[in-house]
């Protein structure tokens, strides 16, 4: 059974630059068919997507945080990282990784990791 | 951008009821539409995808359905379990939007 679980950072300083990864478990990450989504949730608010990056390494972003994103994927570690540069207390959240498949939904997703931006 | 509305934000009710959440796009998705419940502290959990296809292993008193821009999403018979916040998700030209929530409390 495919699990995700997130790991890193979980305090960053203003302006500096988020940086976190999903360590995929139980099938490969270079599977056809699916992409590899980062969503987060600020406290006691909804969810938003972040980007996601295909099997075959392409990747998209949310508009709104486009330049400040970048998704990439380490086949030999069979799993995908997010970094989010500049970063300010906005960007505090659970960060959410999670499988999107063919039918355009997230079916499995990692626990979760709670960054703060705080100096 | 497409934006989400979910309606309404919150309703209490009691275990037995029926209860039906909306969602609408601001623009049309087709049939691109999936929902999500979701309990304090854990990550969401995929109810429904494709307007109406019941994911595998939820129970079936859960329902959707709609196309275009309007979605509804039923829960015939609310169990204890129910008790949770629920969003909906878009899916169009390489991006993702959710709704901002319905939070079904108990009554």
């Amino acid at each position: 059974q495919l699990q995700l679980q997130e790991s890193g950072s979980g305090l960053v300083k203003p302006s500096q630059t988020l940086s976190l990864t999903c360590a995929v478990s139980g099938g490969s990450i270079s599977s056809g068919g699916y992409s590899w989504s980062w969503i987060r949730q600020p406290p006691g608010k909804g969810l938003e997507w972040i980007g996601y990056i295909y099997h075959s390494g392409s990747t998209y972003y949310n508009p709104s945080l486009k330049s400040r994103v970048t998704i990439s994927v380490d086949r030999s570690k069979n799993q995908f990282s997010l970094k989010l540069s500049s970063v300010t207390a906005a960007d505090t959240a659970v960060y959410y990784c999670a499988r999107e498949t063919r039918i355009f939904a997230f079916d499995i997703w990692g626990q979760g990791t709670m960054v703060t931006v705080s100096s | 951008d497409i934006q989400m509305t979910q309606s309404p934000s919150s309703v209490s009710a009691s275990v037995g009821d029926r209860v039906t959440i909306t969602c609408r796009a601001s623009q049309g998705i087709s049939s691109w539409l999936a929902w999500y419940q979701q309990k304090p502290g854990k990550a969401p959990k995929l109810l429904i995808y494709a307007a109406s296809s019941l994911q595998s292993g939820v129970p079936s008193r859960f329902s959707g359905s709609g196309s275009g821009t309007d979605f509804t999403l039923t829960i015939s018979s609310l169990q204890p379990e129910d008790f949770a916040t629920y969003y909906c998700q878009q899916a169009n030209s390489f991006s993702f939007t959710f709704g901002p929530g319905t939070k079904v409390d108990i009554k």
